[in-house]
């Protein structure tokens, strides 16, 4: 089993849709949850990041964490063709010390 | 000016030549990281520094080493490269309980 693990997709979503990103994860112990967009042939850039059980919102986006489930969500609303990019789940564990990427979930946007 | 920058961005080189990719930061972080990222394989870390005295290994070290000659300056060396030691490479660096900030990366090709 993977430590972060996300679909690879292509997800493709029509634009002004919801965009849906999941990852889940296997160490209990994880702190802190982030995701990254990749651009093609870019640096990965942090969008958001959570750290507790619930909903965080920032601007379009809305990041969700239910530890139980060790499940992490990105929620991306009214979608546009820039958004078009990898998204990469980001999991820290072992007070810091560990961080493990997921390979990521590639997003289209269809105008 | 960028906060994390990465020189060379682009190299190519032959089998068997000594490489040096340096990192300079100013974002007054501590802790550096070198990645490197394949297709379909996601970020791989290589190495890491929690401060100028600690360097530890990560997952795929062998064929690599590090310097880290200030709290600004995280150099990664390869040896002897080989062609399969073609790929993307990032820096990053962090504080604990932040998500990792990316270089813009040095794309390297093996021959």
């Amino acid at each position: 089993q993977k430590e972060v693990e996300q679909n690879s997709g292509p997800l493709s979503v029509p634009e002004g849709a919801i965009a849906s990103l999941n990852c889940t994860y296997s160490d209990r112990g994880s702190q802190s949850f982030f995701w990254y967009r990749q651009y093609s042939g870019k640096s990965p850039e942090l969008i958001m990041s959570i750290y507790s059980n619930g909903d965080k919102e920032d601007g379009r986006f809305t990041a969700q964490l239910n530890k139980a489930s060790q499940y992490v969500s990105l929620l991306i609303r009214d979608s546009q063709p820039s958004d078009s990019a990898t998204y990469l789940c980001a999991v820290f564990s072992g007070g810091y010390q560990k961080v493990t990427f997921g390979t990521g979930t590639k997003l289209q946007v269809i105008p | 000016d960028a906060d994390v920058t990465q020189t060379p961005r682009n190299r190519i080189t032959k089998t068997g030549k000594r490489i040096m990719l340096e990192c300079s930061q100013t974002k007054g972080h501590d802790r550096m990281y070198w990645y490197r990222q394949d297709p379909g394989l996601g970020l791989r870390l290589i190495y890491y520094s929690f401060d100028v005295k600690d360097i530890n290994k990560g997952e795929i070290s062998d064929g690599y080493s590090v310097s880290r000659q200030a709290q600004a300056k995280f150099s990664l060396s390869l040896e002897s490269a080989i062609p399969n030691q073609t790929a993307l490479y990032f820096c990053a660096t962090s504080e604990p309980g932040t998500g990792l900030y990316f270089g813009p990366g040095t794309r390297l090709t093996v021959l």
